[in-house]
């Protein structure tokens, strides 16, 4: 399968800090990122849908100022959680979709970024 | 929107037995169906797809059954080993449509 990448893949900081997720897709140009959220022992919550060159689109519930994403290439999705607190604290996950057309628009998750606020 | 149900929670089986994960969907038109497998700390993986075309497609150990008049999908994994522990989900789109995840099955295999 194809391979997409998380950077880091732990992050601690103190409330009130904002902290950047990178998401890249290694071996395909993606056109289309998603961006999940995990919360232990539960399943994948979408957080945005983020396509190059537009604007995120984002879940109900969810805060865009907070929640700043932006996918400026391709190959690169970043998301920052701005101000963060302690409730922002979880295991975050990207996937991408791979448009070649032998993948038939099939979604590769990056291995997580697990953060924790303090 | 669609609602994906996947049952059990949590599955037991000695080693060398089959497991067997069911879903059901909701949105009929729903045309794709992938199976992610995630270890502890990890992203889930991509094991198994299954597109509405097809009724069934395997991969050696592991296969994935539709029916779509009824409206269910199946993971199917025989001679099961201890590395396939993990927690499998389930998921369903429409087109290019966002996935709905199930919320999981957790598989222990015991040697």
């Amino acid at each position: 399968g194809a391979v997409v990448s998380q950077h880091p893949s732990w992050v601690i900081c103190k409330s009130g800090t904002s902290v950047k997720i990178e998401c890249r897709s290694l071996d395909f140009q993606a056109t289309t990122m998603f961006w999940y959220r995990q919360f232990p022992k539960q399943s994948l919550m979408l957080m945005a849908t983020s396509n190059e060159g537009s604007k995120a689109t984002y879940e109900q519930g969810v805060e865009k100022d907070k929640f700043l994403i932006n996918h400026a290439s391709l190959t690169l999705s970043t998301l920052t959680v701005t101000s963060a607190h302690p409730e922002d604290s979880s295991f975050y996950i990207c996937s991408a979709r791979d448009p070649r057309p032998r993948a038939y628009g099939e979604q590769f998750f990056g291995p997580g970024t697990r953060l924790t606020v303090l | 929107g669609e609602n994906v149900e996947q049952h059990p929670s949590t599955l037991s089986v000695q080693e060398g037995d089959s497991a067997v994960i069911k879903c059901t969907y909701s949105d009929s038109a729903s045309n794709y169906f992938p199976w992610y497998k995630q270890e502890l700390g990890k992203g889930p993986q991509l094991i198994i797809d299954i597109r509405s075309n097809v009724g069934e497609k395997k991969d050696q150990r592991i296969a994935v059954t539709l029916n779509k008049t009824a409206k269910h999908f199946s993971l199917h994994i025989t001679e099961t080993q201890p590395e396939d522990s993990a927690v499998y989900f389930c998921a369903a789109a429409a087109g290019y449509s966002t996935l709905t995840f199930g919320k999981g099955t957790m598989l222990l295999v015991s040697p």
